[in-house]
């Protein structure tokens, strides 16, 4: 499968669970990214991954953990959630984590927090 | 501070133009995207500008201005799949990408 997969596409959890979000990119890319969006805001960017090293962490709550174990795989662990953390969580990859190149996104899992 | 605006949403009527309008202010200036994102769908990219001017790509062109800190999205021929969000994004002085919230285009028949 070539571009970028997300897993689960819908995941509704309680403010006690644990659960985790994966992305998988087949693209040769060498950064990867976690974005939130939200309904009528921008992206917010989470996490940037470069070779498997966290080069950016846009002071996220420590209730979210982001795994990076190779160049294809990124995953967010999510546990005692808001409900204000429910949102879309998209992915994305690029060649490069200088920007120029451009994203591809993964069509992301959409969050309920309850 | 860094800040990029565009309208909430547009209407438009199938098959005439439509203009979505993106303002940004940068400290640098790397270029500017345009995304296109259907709803539950993934933003799939659109064009990439860093010299002024219009670039076209078949129905869809975009324009920028570096002295004005402006571009625009022109779509022609609307047709009904053009339903969607349209997102605006720059570059940060950190290379990673500042979004506007996105223009909500409905296209009606």
């Amino acid at each position: 499968e070539t571009g970028v997969t997300q897993t689960p596409r819908h995941l509704v959890m309680g403010m006690t669970n644990k659960k985790s979000l994966k992305c998988e990119q087949h693209l040769g890319h060498n950064a990867m990214y976690w974005y939130k969006q939200s309904a009528k805001k921008p992206l917010e960017l989470m996490f940037v991954y470069s070779l498997e090293e966290r080069v950016e962490n846009n002071s996220v709550p420590s209730r979210f953990s982001p795994e990076c174990p190779n160049s294809s795989h990124l995953f967010l662990h999510l546990h005692t959630l808001q409900p204000e953390d429910s949102a879309l969580y998209l992915c994305a990859s690029s060649q490069d984590w200088e920007v120029s190149y451009g994203y591809t996104f993964g069509s992301g899992t959409r969050l309920t927090v309850v | 501070g860094q800040n990029i605006d565009q309208p909430t949403e547009m209407t438009a009527t199938e098959g005439a133009i439509v203009q979505i309008n993106c303002t940004y202010q940068t400290s640098g200036f790397n270029g500017l995207f345009w995304y296109q994102q259907h709803a539950g769908e993934a933003p799939t990219f659109l064009s990439y500008n860093v010299l002024d001017g219009l670039e076209e790509k078949g129905r869809f062109s975009s324009f920028l201005s570096r002295s004005k800190g402006y571009s625009y999205l022109l779509l022609k021929e609307l047709q009904m799949k053009d339903s969607a969000s349209y997102l605006c994004a720059v570059p940060d002085s950190n290379y990673q990408l500042i979004w506007g919230a996105g223009t909500k285009l409905i296209i009606k028949p």
